[in-house]
């Protein structure tokens, strides 16, 4: 049912800037508002950024979101070794009324 | 601190039942919505079902309706998921999160807490 496309991964070195993107429809992100999570191996995941474009608290300010249309995208900037992991957009669908996650995009820090 | 304790994984065979339970403490149980995600080995985050503070509305991805049903006792603090006629593929990480009340606005809301998590194998 994941209908939220993201890359299954993106690289890259320490203290680059990487983003990922997060392609959805009218019915989802068009509509409605974007969380970003990371998951690290064997962990719960954790949530980097609601509502499109806002931190959650704790979460470092090397992440930042944005959304435009029924796209989304989570950057991240200064890129350290312990960023690696998995990271997930989701919306709520209202076509669905599901809430919908991407595939998933695995990061590698080079 | 919020806790969410997910419980009831273990080996079920094809066609059969399992219960999983989600205990919640740290937070007033009864005021939020509750949810499961699940995630196949190896595989991405799958949303299962979600279901409001009191118990309406329930909600169910496409691949579990009429298999799962989602309930909660706000008396118990408990979130539950009934599964039947279990599949293959439906083993899979079995998470709990607590969300905030109105499903449909949860990406604006930064309540979100989410279990360790229950693992359910169905092999025969």
């Amino acid at each position: 049912q994941a209908v939220l496309t993201q890359p299954p991964s993106v690289s890259g070195a320490p203290r680059q800037r990487v983003t990922i993107s997060c392609s959805g429809s009218s019915s989802n992100i068009g509509t409605n508002a974007v969380k970003w999570y990371q998951q690290i191996p064997g962990k719960a995941p954790k949530l980097l950024i609601y509502y499109n474009d806002l931190l959650a608290s704790g979460v470092s300010d090397r992440f930042s979101g944005s959304k435009s249309g029924t796209s989304a995208s989570l950057a991240i900037s200064g890129l350290q070794s312990e960023d690696e992991g998995d990271f997930y957009c989701a919306s709520w669908d209202d076509s669905l009324n599901a809430w919908l996650f991407g595939g998933g995009t695995k990061l590698t820090v080079l | 601190e919020v806790l969410l304790l997910e419980s009831g994984g273990g080996l079920g065979q094809p066609g059969g039942s399992l219960r999983l339970t989600c205990v919640g403490s740290g937070f007033t149980f009864s005021d939020y919505a509750m949810t499961w995600i699940r995630q196949a080995p190896g595989k991405g985050l799958e949303w299962v079902s979600a279901i409001g503070s009191s118990g309406t509305p329930t909600f169910y991805g496409d691949s579990v309706k009429g298999r799962f049903t989602i309930s909660r006792d706000n008396s118990k603090n408990t979130l539950y998921l009934q599964i039947n006629r279990l599949r293959v593929e439906d083993t899979a990480a079995y998470f709990c999160a607590a969300r905030s009340p109105a499903i449909v606005l949860w990406g604006t809301s930064d309540f979100d807490h989410w279990g360790r998590g229950t693992l359910v194998t169905v092999s025969s």
